[in-house]
């Protein structure tokens, strides 16, 4: 099965830009990688989805490179209300598709 | 809102109990996902349904038991239960067709607290 690895969590300050680097093996080579943000008793919200190189939306930037053996999402300009959790989700290689959910990051964002 | 609805919120329930989760994907959505996520910790894949087929297994005991109707809503079976299988279950949808391997974007229900005494 593949295997993620996130930190399990991180601190930073209002105005910072933040990087979260999710690390993934065997991985399937022709899926998405994707985050997703998460508040407590909540479900989980799509933030940002790539499959190689960089990506962009309004909300965040997704670094992904050659070998696809991670990704990094970079949150610009965080606020207070950017403190939640955050996952990363792959696919497995293996011949049963499975999605393969990061632990997840807690991020706490301080004033 | 992301459209899809679960109910119910809170169930509380003995050990030995079954109870019975819903979800109503997304108008349109034909995937529908089930995970369980126990306190404080992170997503655990139970299952996925496409227009009505199982299409993928992750790790779901074989108490628990899961299908999706014609009219696209799940159910997740949850018999036998355990003081451990206390958590959040969330159920998530995504629109079709089925893309084979390729992730689609998943929207996520608000979930239902399971309490087991």
């Amino acid at each position: 099965l593949a295997k993620t690895t996130q930190p399990i969590s991180m601190d930073s300050y209002e105005g910072q830009e933040v990087n979260i680097t999710c690390s993934h093996n065997n991985i399937a080579t022709n899926d998405y990688i994707t985050w997703y943000q998460q508040f407590p008793s909540q479900g989980p919200r799509f933030i940002i989805q790539g499959y190689k190189t960089k990506v962009t939306n309004e909300v965040a930037s997704l670094f992904i490179p050659a070998d696809r053996k991670s990704s990094t999402l970079s949150l610009p300009r965080v606020s207070l209300s950017d403190t939640a959790v955050y996952y990363c989700l792959v696919g497995d290689v293996g011949s049963n598709y499975q999605l393969i959910w990061g632990a997840g990051t807690k991020l706490i964002i301080k004033p | 809102d992301s459209g899809v609805t679960q109910t119910p919120k809170h169930l509380i329930t003995a050990t030995g109990q079954r109870v019975t989760l819903r979800c109503s994907p997304r108008s349109g959505d034909l995937s529908v996902y089930w995970y369980q996520q126990s306190l404080d910790q992170g997503l655990q894949f139970l299952i996925q349904y496409y227009n009505g087929e199982e299409r993928a297994k992750g790790n779901i005991l074989e108490r628990f038991s899961a299908q999706q109707f014609p009219d696209l809503h799940s159910e997740l079976n949850l018999s036998s239960l355990e003081l451990g299988d206390s958590a959040l279950y969330f159920c998530a949808s995504s629109p079709s067709p089925d893309l084979g391997r390729l992730q689609e974007t998943q929207y996520f229900g608000p979930g239902t607290r399971l309490l087991v005494l």
